[in-house]
């Protein structure tokens, strides 16, 4: 049972647009992360969010924790190339394990 | 610092032979995990060690098993290979929250 669903599942946008990725769960989280996955490599830690409603800004992309920490958005202002990959949320209920999404694979074209 | 080092990169396994996937880490991180990533998804977890001496079953441990004699270093066994073992396997370490991920070995079983 997947327990973080990721919507969309796949997104192709040209530069310059904006776009929103959701990370949505039946189950409180303590933390959620999101990660950004190059192809032939491991995910990269984008950001933590702890605390319901918290939003942090990360240059272009902001990352939003649901008031009841069961989700998640994360928002890309002016998408870049460079922004292109796949975008995975993960939850943890403790601190010794993290549930992965499902991923949204972002593709942005010149 | 190297981070979290994987080995091998790549590997192709016929069924019914073992092997054992290495993951070294050098950040004195006490968490330690297995992910594999089938094509096109996200990470499932396989098994995970809160400390040296011990380890604790993920989502999808079947035909797996690992040790944590030390703390830098997390082994990943397959003892009798499946065409259902093909997949990307990730090593991630962490401290509190934000995992540190290795690069990665892709298998393929045939």
């Amino acid at each position: 049972t997947q327990l973080l669903e990721q919507s969309p599942q796949f997104l192709s946008i040209q530069e310059g647009e904006n776009l929103t990725v959701y990370c949505n769960s039946s189950s409180v989280f303590s933390s959620l992360q999101w990660y950004r996955q190059e192809p032939g490599e491991g995910p990269v830690l984008l950001v933590t969010v702890v605390t319901g409603g918290e939003v942090k800004k990360l240059k272009r992309l902001t990352f939003q924790f649901g008031d009841a920490r069961k989700d998640s958005s994360l928002h890309i202002t002016a998408a870049q190339p460079g922004d292109t990959g796949l975008y995975l949320c993960a939850g943890s209920k403790n601190t010794d394990k993290l549930i992965f999404g499902t991923g949204t694979r972002l593709q942005v074209f010149p | 610092n190297a981070g979290v080092t994987q080995t091998p990169k790549f590997r192709i396994l016929k069924i019914g032979q073992s092997m054992t996937l290495q993951c070294a880490q050098d950040m004195n991180h006490n968490y330690m995990y297995w992910y594999r990533q089938d094509p096109g998804m996200g990470l499932k977890l396989i098994y995970y060690s809160v400390g040296a001496g011990i380890t604790d079953k993920g989502e999808v441990p079947n035909g797996y098993n690992v040790s944590r004699s030390t703390t830098e270093d997390f082994p990943l066994r397959l003892e009798l290979a499946a065409p259902s073992q093909t997949s990307v396997y990730f090593c991630a370490s962490s401290y509190s929250y934000g995992y540190t991920f290795g690069s990665g070995t892709r298998l393929t079983v045939v």
